[in-house]
């Protein structure tokens, strides 16, 4: 069963508007959560992460929001440029573990 | 980068035949791992190793092996290929977990003919 959830496969948005990428999970043992971004025919790069101790990360354009009670967390980024466009990763491990459990993903395309 | 090499970086073979795949990293982290991507899949787990001769399974482990020898190299085998497991794969790194991001290789094409 999918532990990590990213129900929409693509956006697409206005270049200077935000763009909001959403995660869910069902796992409450999860304690560490991070955003990947991956272009075409190279491996994802690590974007930004959040701790469960945090609700909000921020870093330049891109925050990331964690609503533990809901299970759910977000990224958000503002303003989006058109070299955003890349498919967005979630993933979540927790300090018990060994895993890192990653979502389908999302890809984001951003219009000029 | 966080200095971790995949080789090689494409391959293409037939049904039946074995493959290995070779990830090398320089940053002497414990957690090696490997994922495979696949369209409408996102990354999946196939195996992980966190010290040397230390491995264990991931979701997607059926039909590979893999093997570590030294804290640098993570090796993963395809004992004998079948078209399904034509992907991208990826290796990746890690320091540890709960605090610790995974830092990604920038992957191998096997295709199975």
């Amino acid at each position: 069963d999918q532990q990590v959830k990213q129900n929409s496969p693509s956006l697409s948005v206005q270049e200077g508007r935000i763009s909001i990428l959403n995660c869910d999970y069902t796992n409450s043992m999860f304690d560490y959560f991070l955003w990947y971004k991956k272009y075409p025919a190279e491996g994802p790069t690590f974007l930004i992460s959040i701790s469960s101790i945090k609700d909000k990360n921020e870093d330049g354009r891109f925050t990331v929001f964690l609503n533990k009670s809901a299970k759910h967390l977000s990224l958000h980024i503002v303003p989006s440029q058109p070299g955003d466009s890349a498919v967005y990763f979630c993933a979540a491990s927790s300090e018990s573990g060994n895993q890192f459990y990653f979502g389908t993903g999302t890809s984001l395309t951003v219009i000029p | 980068d966080a200095g971790i090499t995949q080789s090689p970086r494409h391959k293409v073979t037939e049904t039946g035949t074995p493959v290995t795949l070779r990830c090398h990293q320089t940053e002497n982290h414990r957690y090696m791992y490997w994922y495979r991507q696949d369209p409408g899949h996102g990354l999946r787990l196939i195996h992980y190793s966190y010290g040397v001769k230390d491995t264990d399974k991931g979701e997607v482990s059926d039909g590979y092996s893999v093997s570590r020898s030294k804290t640098e190299d993570f090796l993963l085998t395809l004992e004998s290929a079948t078209s399904s497991q034509t992907s991208v794969y990826f290796c990746a790194i890690s320091a540890g977990t709960g605090v610790y991001a995974l830092h990604f290789g920038n992957g191998t094409r096997l295709t199975v003919t």
